[in-house]
Parts: structure tokens; C-alpha cells; sequence
């Protein structure tokens, strides 16, 4: 069965500080895709990226950068110089790509304060 | 381009009464999602359409939870009769690619906020 955990409950940050959210992942597939999503306060999920695990390089966009560890099962999401603007829930996810497996972990609550 | 768009956003409704939920996927998205989230939780898939058939249905609680996507465009969702436990937030989302894999990637809307006293 797959199984995302986000250890951090949550997250308190001094703006233009870094800081970095865990995942980790179980599934026994070889093939599969692993999604960041943020959830601010109007509730609605916005995508962040989605990696596919053939794809181990890292990835930068903007403030955003996302460690992808296949060998410990890890995707974990770094932003850098935060801001106000990015006190979210942010929720890591994981999927089969041929079936219809779909989970999303329990999210992390990050607060960047002023 | 407009987003994924659900009314009502917020419905407080009697446990045992009926209730609907609606979603406008965006234009051209042949896949929709209904999620459950359950507060403090992860969103959790409850059925998937591509066009107007169910793709995947194996979580909806079908002895009180319907949904329909006539035409392949809008979907509502129903629960008759509600519990307690169903008070969450029903995200609708949708995807672009015809494949109706859930790994597409899934553009959401802002959800309803369902309390069930």
C-alpha cells in the first residue's frame, strides 16, 4: 500500500529565513509520481510540481527547490528567503502512473512571521 | 483562464438532511476529481469521471454519497442522508489529459465547507 508521511506537523519561521519540509514515501511500485501542493488559507490546492521517479535531479524554481532521494524515499521541499505569502499547508502526494492510487500525506503547516 | 469553480462555499446542514455540491471543471478538462478532506487531514479521492464515465469510485460511500457528470462538463456531488462525520471540505478538480490517470496533474478549486451538526 502506498504511504506518504509529513513528520512536521508544523513550522514557524522568521521571514527571509529557509526553511525545508519532509517527505517520505511508501510504495512498492518502481514507476511513480510524487506531487508538492499548497493549500493557503482560501483552501484551495495549487500545484507545485509533480516528479516523475525516473527523474532523479533536483529542481529549482524561483524560492523553490525540491530534493528528490529515491534511496531513502524522500522528496523534501525548500524555500528559500521565505515570506509572509508562503504560510500554507503544504501537502506532499504520491501516485501510481498506470493505476488509480492516489494518496496525499497528513500536509505541514508552515506560519513565516513578520 | 477561469479556474475550477464549486458552490455553494460554505453549507451547514442537519445530520440526516440531504445536500449537493456542484463543480465547473476548467474548460477543455476531461478529467474530474471529487475529494474528500477531512480537517487536519490530506485530501482523499473519493471518485474520478473522464468525460461523463466514472474512471474510479472504489471510496465513495455509495450507500449515501451519488455523484453524476452529464455531459462530461459540470458534476454534482450528493449526500443523502449526511452523518456527522461527513463534515469536511468537497474538493472538485480537473486535468487536462484524456489519459484519466490520476497521476495527471490536477488543477483544484476552492471547495466546499460542509458542517454537519
Amino acid at each position: 500500500a502506498q504511504k506518504v508521511t509529513q513528520a512536521q506537523t508544523e513550522i514557524s519561521v522568521v521571514e527571509k529565513e529557509d526553511v525545508t519540509l519532509d517527505c517520505v514515501y511508501e510504495t512498492r511500485d518502481t514507476t511513480y509520481y510524487l506531487f508538492w501542493y499548497k493549500q493557503p488559507p482560501s483552501g484551495e490546492l495549487v500545484f507545485l510540481i509533480r516528479r516523475n521517479s525516473f527523474d532523479e535531479q533536483n529542481e529549482i524554481s524561483g524560492r523553490y527547490s525540491w530534493n528528490f532521494q529515491k534511496s531513502t524515499s524522500s522528496f523534501n521541499f525548500t524555500i528559500t528567503a521565505s515570506q509572509v505569502v508562503d504560510s500554507a499547508v503544504y501537502f506532499c502526494a504520491l501516485s501510481e502512473i498506470y493505476g488509480q492510487n492516489f494518496v496525499f500525506g497528513p500536509g505541514t503547516r508552515l506560519s513565516v512571521l513578520p | 483562464e477561469a479556474g475550477v469553480a464549486q458552490s455553494p462555499r460554505y453549507k451547514i446542514i442537519e445530520k440526516r438532511q440531504s445536500v449537493a455540491f456542484w463543480c465547473n471543471p476548467i474548460s477543455g478538462h476531461a478529467t474530474l476529481y471529487w475529494y474528500q478532506q477531512i480537517l487536519g487531514q490530506g485530501p482523499k479521492l473519493l471518485i474520478q469521471f473522464q468525460n461523463n464515465g466514472v474512471v474510479d469510485d472504489s471510496q465513495l460511500p455509495k450507500d449515501r454519497f451519488s455523484a453524476e457528470r452529464l455531459k462530461g462538463v459540470d458534476s454534482t456531488l450528493k449526500i443523502q442522508p449526511a452523518k456527522l462525520e461527513d463534515s469536511a471540505v468537497y474538493l472538485c478538480a480537473s486535468s487536462l489529459e484524456a489519459s484519466g490517470r490520476i497521476s495527471d496533474t490536477q488543477y483544484f478549486g476552492p471547495g466546499t465547507r460542509l458542517t454537519v451538526l
